[in-house]
């Protein structure tokens, strides 16, 4: 278990409809990235945090958002949900400095877009 | 081109072989080399991580990094059953905020 935890573990949604996920960060971590993994695929990265300000996103529209909170647990939130969106949603929590690039992942929140 | 290749597989070996996974990259800007572990509907879990070249031994796992290939490895020693998993790779730049991953290899290991 590496103490990072998501909320829910499963969610259906229909399209057009807007998603908050969840994410508490491993104890001692103040990094927290999500990524979007496909059936089949790799993570693909959507963006980090850091002290509550985003530190750097992928290629991922604005309709995807996040927020950090000052005891670092993160929300990821997607709006105008497309069928595409369906998918495994990673949080990975990190450290600092170089330990920031080693990133531990939680279990994931699989989002169904009908 | 994809920053970071890896054959997705599938691939099946008996019970005690040695498994080699391998990745490779594009993007000589690489530093820290990750591999991990996915069960099947589960987050990955990180097995080991390497900074720069070289080799790290973890038990029955091995990690190698050759940047003047810009070529990764994994070896696991004796599979068991349990190891029947995607193993994905994974690297970053150091300064970059995002791990780059391979597509996983899925490996069955065969009682």
């Amino acid at each position: 278990e590496t103490g990072v935890t998501q909320s829910p573990t499963h969610l259906i949604k229909t399209r057009g409809q807007q998603v908050t996920l969840r994410c508490s960060s491993q104890s001692g971590h103040n990094t927290v990235s999500w990524y979007q993994q496909a059936l089949g695929q790799g993570p693909q990265f959507i963006f980090q945090y850091y002290r509550e300000e985003e530190n750097g996103r992928g290629n991922f529209p604005p309709r995807f958002s996040g927020l950090q909170f000052p005891n670092y647990s993160s929300e990821l939130n997607v709006n105008a949900l497309e069928l595409d969106d369906s998918a495994l949603y990673l949080c990975a929590s990190s450290g600092t400095s170089g330990a920031k690039n080693i990133q531990y992942f939680g279990a994931g929140t699989r989002l169904s877009v009908l | 081109q994809k920053e970071v290749e890896q054959d997705p597989g599938p691939l099946s070996v008996p019970e005690g072989a040695i498994v080699s996974l391998n990745c490779t990259y594009s993007n000589s800007a690489f530093q820290y080399f990750m591999w991990y572990r996915q069960y099947s509907r589960k987050g990955p879990e990180l097995l080991m991580y390497t900074y720069s070249s070289g080799n790290k031994e973890d038990g029955r796992f091995t990690a190698q990094v050759d940047k003047s290939s810009k070529y990764i490895s994994l070896f696991i020693r004796d599979s068991q059953p349990s190891d029947s998993a995607t193993y994905l790779c994974a690297m970053s730049n150091g300064g970059a905020n995002n791990l780059f991953f391979g597509t996983g290899t899925r490996l069955t290991v065969i009682p």
